[in-house]
């Protein structure tokens, strides 16, 4: 099985609202990570947890709050995001060894406005 | 400096054809290269790596990656190309600046139609 699942799928929201994004996966991963797709763009990295750990923050700015509460969990936090913000945001997860293959869930549909 | 791209924005193929998808690197070292489909409103899926070994790399679906060091190549193949093939295609490699992280530095994606 090599599922990562990712709600909700949509979202919408203002803001002034704070909202988060999960990420699972059950394949006993170590490596987690966030990134950022704008429509017809690749995606973009913003976040790498390993072991549970942040380890990179691509500078991204703090209305994005990232958390790893357990080695199967990845959330997001969000907070006054603005309408820039709304892009497709997927998690993807590996195996810590570098030749091993990340796996990304389906994306949560982001819509500031 | 780029480390992976993909020279072709859109890729059209009549169904049944032979398709190709383009993607060139350029890091030092042994690259680690994938390729990796998206569908609409998808997340992306993998179809293939090569890390060492056979030049000639056979993923998902029917795809094959041919890598070439002398061209710094690794193209994407399919001896006969379905209309369900119609999605858009990332080249990506591992992010040579960041080994420890891991992560994938991704090629700007080509679109590939197929048409029936």
């Amino acid at each position: 099985d090599t599922e990562v699942t990712q709600t909700p799928k949509h979202l919408v929201m203002g803001m002034t609202n704070k909202k988060s994004l999960k990420c699972e996966q059950h394949m006993g991963h170590r490596a987690m990570y966030w990134y950022k797709q704008k429509a017809k763009k690749p995606p973009e990295l913003m976040f790498v947890y390993s072991y549970e750990k942040l380890s990179i923050n691509e500078s991204v700015p703090s209305r994005f709050s990232p958390e790893c509460p357990n080695s199967s969990l990845l959330n997001l936090h969000l907070h006054a995001l603005q309408p820039e913000d709304s892009a497709l945001y997927l998690c993807a997860s590996k195996e810590i060894a570098s030749t091993d293959t990340q796996y990304f869930g389906p994306g949560t549909r982001l819509t500031v406005l | 400096a780029q480390s992976v791209a993909q020279p072709e924005d859109q890729v059209n193929v009549a169904e049944g054809n032979p398709l190709t998808v383009k993607c060139t690197y350029s890091v030092s070292g042994n690259p680690y290269l994938f390729w990796y489909v998206q569908y609409p409103n998808r997340g992306l899926q993998f179809l293939l790596k090569y890390i060492t070994g056979d030049n000639l790399v056979k993923g998902s679906y029917g795809f094959e990656a041919e890598f070439n060091k002398s061209q710094t190549s690794f193209h994407l193949k399919k001896p006969s190309a379905l209309v369900s093939d119609s999605a858009l295609y990332f080249c990506a490699v591992r992010d040579p600046f960041r080994s420890g992280a891991n992560n994938l530095f991704f090629g700007t994606g080509t679109r590939l139609t197929v048409i029936p």
